[in-house]
């Protein structure tokens, strides 16, 4: 079981570049979560998508933008990258049977620098 | 903003060392919810508290929920170099049972 698999795991990306974040999960979870971590600043909830079919911003949405593409995959898009936007993103996933409370099982983390 | 203030932000601390972690909030908290992460790597989650008052040990950890639910604390007995990471807290905020908030952790670092 792989858990949850996010590639790439390193990107260097310049000013004004796009690119997705892909974000995989085998577990048949229903609940599929964007967070990214910055030093001193903890996880901060970027979008999650409660189950297949829906997605909701979390605490920091703007500059991205994300697709729930089917039940499996969850994918973050950058479409014009900046520099605030260097850090390192976690996917996570959870049951999502809508009973508050369920863990959350993160992926390895993309490191991105925006240079 | 932060729902949960969580401190302090560093402790070092020699092996056998007791270390503990404290999660606060000036509203109530739901479930919170406690993570490691080790250095170079992702959370993963440890326990659960629900109840008020509520008490779980894991081996040599000890989670505990304060009474009126806006308080947690995580502490470890007799540290060893494999307790080394960033613990953190979190809760799901704004009665939302998907928006899981973090604090901003603890990094404990302990010295052999």
């Amino acid at each position: 079981n792989a858990g949850v698999t996010q590639t790439p795991k390193f990107q260097v990306l310049k000013t004004g570049q796009s690119m997705t974040l892909q974000c995989a999960q085998d577990m048949n979870h229903n609940s599929m979560y964007w967070y990214r971590q910055d030093p001193g600043m903890g996880l901060r909830l970027i979008y999650y998508s409660a189950s297949e079919g829906t997605t909701d911003k979390g605490e920091v949405p703007n500059g991205y933008n994300v697709s729930r593409l089917n039940k499996r995959e969850f994918s973050l898009r950058l479409e014009s990258a900046a520099p605030s936007q260097t850090s390192v993103y976690f996917c996570a996933s959870s049951l999502g049977q809508g009973v508050r409370g369920e863990k959350l099982f993160f992926g390895s983390g993309t490191q991105l620098s925006v240079l | 903003g932060q729902q949960v203030m969580q401190i302090p932000q560093y402790q070092h601390v020699q092996e056998g060392e007791d270390f503990t972690t404290y999660c606060n909030s000036s509203t109530t908290l739901s479930n919170i919810q406690w993570y490691k992460q080790r250095p170079g790597g992702h959370p993963v989650f440890l326990i659960q508290l629900v109840k008020s008052g509520e008490v779980k040990k894991q081996k040599r950890l000890t989670f505990q929920f304060g009474e009126a639910k806006k308080n947690s604390s995580l502490h470890i007995t007799a540290t060893q170099t494999t307790d080394v990471g960033t613990y953190f807290c979190a809760d799901f905020s704004g009665g939302s049972n998907y928006k899981l908030t973090f604090g901003k952790g603890t990094l404990l670092t302990v010295n052999p």
